[in-house]
């Protein structure tokens, strides 16, 4: 069993939309939640992080931890084709863990 | 501030030739660094990873080896590249106090022919 479980993709929106993203994770010692968005043919870069159970806000970013479930999601509200990449969650003890990435495209 | 620098950005190598990859992190001291490979349309799985000079840590055996010869320079190695080799190879740090603030590097893609 993968440590970090993400829904695969691809997603495709229409701008405006908003955009639901989830991972499920196993190991319950994991302690800090992040998503990371990635462009093409670039690293990785930190959006949000979160290390308690419960809502944290950023903008039209929102990231949600369930601990009790072990899932967490990331929602983008009002979603711009500036937001079309691949996001990936990640959950960490003393390394960190990477869900397999969901390619999202925000159609104009 | 701090800045982590990797290259070549592309690479493309025969098989059979050897490989070295090179990432520097500027600004900071004592980082913890990382190798991680990405393959198309997968996750970022962890090669190494190293907590200081001459400490390497591997997670997955395989055809690479990694060296840290300096505080704030990590190497990726193989003495023969297989085909399987190829993919996006990205380098990160973080600080020990920190342990969600992972930074990447720009990544290199390598392909092997």
């Amino acid at each position: 069993q993968k440590e970090v479980e993400q829904d695969p993709g691809p997603l495709s929106v229409p701008e405006g939309a908003i955009v639901s993203l989830n991972c499920t994770y196993s190991n319950s010692a994991f302690q800090y939640f992040m998503w990371y968005r990635q462009y093409s043919r670039k690293g990785p870069e930190l959006l949000m992080y979160t290390y308690s159970s419960g809502n944290k806000e950023d903008g039209r970013f929102t990231a949600q931890v369930d601990k009790s479930s072990k899932y967490i999601s990331l929602f983008i509200r009002d979603s711009q084709p500036s937001d079309s990449a691949t996001y990936l969650c990640a959950i960490t003890d003393y390394k960190l863990s990477f869900g397999a990435g969901t390619t999202v495209t925000v159609r104009a | 501030s701090q800045t982590i620098h990797q290259w070549p950005a592309t690479l493309v190598q025969p098989v059979g030739s050897p490989l070295s990859l090179e990432c520097t992190v500027e600004g900071t001291s004592n980082p913890n660094l990382y190798w991680y490979r990405q393959a198309a349309g997968r996750g970022l799985q962890l090669l190494f990873y190293s907590v200081g000079i001459g400490q390497i840590s591997s997670e997955v055996p395989q055809n690479l080896s990694a060296s840290r010869p300096q505080d704030r320079q990590f190497i990726l190695s193989s003495k023969k590249l297989l085909l399987s080799d190829s993919g996006f190879y990205l380098c990160a740090w973080r600080t020990e106090m920190v342990n969600y603030g992972y930074t990447f590097g720009s990544g290199t893609r390598l392909t092997v022919v």
